[in-house]
């Protein structure tokens, strides 16, 4: 699986969106983009993917670039609740018997 | 819907015991994975199974031991813990197509 560059840490106001940007220039073909986050000590939860069309869903939007090498996962209106740390996988499609590969992340955190 | 429970939460080992922690999922999923997250370091892939009978090494798979003789169990044996495996553990299932990983809340072990 192609590795992913995200920035160790961001911070957002309550109520702003929260734009978490997420480098993947080696992506092939056949790989999504998956984003996962985790709170505090809690197991990761899933929030969003998509192949090369922009998705969204009733948590997030997930915008990726016409040439696939980077992506975006937009929080619309951030809450306290919303800060955890971030996580941009890059997978061979559902299913495909390999297992995500997890960074470090990004710690976003999210204030008053 | 129970989802993904991993059993026990907390554990403390001395160094050289056994033990197994325990995974099961009611979502009749085919794929489950354990993975080991220690503290300011992502998730790290220790063993995978694709079905029941099938089970393969992940990234640090050593020390380790897995089987998958049901859909619903997937349990991890630690064969003679050392405290380089102190860490918390998370076990995690996807359904055919999904694309969606659910975690358990993990189990945290640590070796004396």
């Amino acid at each position: 699986d192609a590795k992913t560059t995200q920035p160790p840490s961001m911070d957002c106001a309550e109520g702003r969106a929260a734009n978490l940007p997420c480098n993947h220039s080696t992506i092939s073909g056949n790989e999504y983009v998956y984003w996962y986050r985790q709170i505090h000590s809690q197991g990761p939860q899933y929030i969003i993917h998509g192949l090369k069309n922009n998705e969204t869903n009733e948590m997030a939007s997930l915008i990726i670039t016409e040439d696939r090498k980077s992506s975006t996962l937009i929080l619309p209106h951030a809450t306290l609740r919303d800060t955890a740390v971030y996580y941009c996988i890059v997978r061979v499609g559902a299913n495909s018997g390999y297992a995500l590969n997890f960074g470090k992340g990004t710690s976003l955190l999210v204030t008053p | 819907n129970a989802g993904v429970t991993q059993t026990p939460k907390f554990q403390v080992l001395k160094t050289g015991q056994s033990m197994t922690l325990q995974c099961a999922q009611d979502m009749n999923h085919e794929y489950m994975s354990w993975y080991r997250q220690d503290p300011g370091m992502g998730l790290r892939l220790i063993h995978y199974s694709v079905g029941a009978g099938i089970t393969d090494q992940g990234e640090v798979p050593n020390g380790y031991n897995v089987s998958r003789s049901t859909t619903e169990d997937f349990p991890l044996r630690l064969l003679s813990a050392a405290p380089s495996q102190t860490s918390v553990y998370f076990c995690a299932s996807e359904g055919i197509g999904a694309g969606e990983l659910f975690f358990g809340e993990g189990s945290r072990l640590t070796v004396l």
